[in-house]
């Protein structure tokens, strides 16, 4: 059973486009919301996070949108730069649990 | 600070023999996890501590134990490795289950 659902798989934007990843969940004890991003070989950092009590969450470039009626919430990227290709997981946790439940991924290729 | 450090980076093993794999932490972390990386499968949480002296199972658990020796390390141990368990291994710490994850730099396990 998939608690994350993560759309698309894959991505290529050109320079200075927007990026826009999906995720889903159903599990409605979620109650925290990060987005990790993960270059090769490395291990995944945590990029920008939001609880369900705010709609929208902005850092520099990158915006959380949350929609908890349809239990949607989604990473935008404005002005991709190639330096932000990489591969990006959404996740959540339950309010009663310890640990992460994480989509599937999507690799993000920005083109020069 | 080194942060979350993981040895080893790379292993081979054959099916069936065993190994320990090494996780510390350097920044006062209480909790401190397991997760497995699979292709196209995103992060499975694999153990978890919440806090020194204590462990509990996360998703897939099976064909693994871990030790949480002291507050710094947690060790994750295969006692007789198959090669469904063929994977990148990342261990993380965090203040506490609602504090954000930092994860280490991983250890790619092939076993043959």
């Amino acid at each position: 059973q998939q608690q994350v659902k993560q759309s698309p798989q894959s991505l290529i934007v050109q320079k200075g486009g927007i990026s826009i990843i999906n995720c889903a969940y159903e599990n409605t004890a979620f109650d925290y919301f990060p987005w990790y991003q993960q270059f090769p070989g490395k291990g995944p950092a945590l990029l920008i996070a939001i609880r369900p009590d705010v709609s929208e969450k902005k850092e520099g470039r990158f915006t959380i949108s949350f929609n908890k009626s349809a239990k949607q919430f989604s990473l935008h990227i404005m002005d991709s730069q190639p330096g932000d290709s990489a591969t990006y997981f959404c996740a959540a946790r339950s309010g009663g649990a310890d640990g992460l439940t994480f989509g599937k991924g999507t690799h993000l290729i920005i083109q020069p | 600070n080194a942060g979350v450090t993981q040895t080893p980076k790379f292993q081979v093993l054959k099916t069936g023999q065993s190994m320990t794999l090494q996780c510390a932490q350097d920044m006062n972390h209480n909790s401190m996890y397991w997760y497995r990386q699979d292709p196209g499968m995103g992060l499975r949480l694999i153990y978890y501590s919440a806090s020194e002296g204590t462990t509990d199972k996360g998703e897939v658990p099976n064909g693994y134990n871990v030790s949480r020796l002291n507050k710094r390390e947690f060790s994750l141990r295969l006692e007789s490795a198959a090669p469904s368990q063929t994977s990148v291994y990342f261990c993380a710490s965090s203040e506490g289950r609602n504090n954000e994850q930092f994860f280490g730099p991983g250890t790619r396990l092939t076993v043959l």
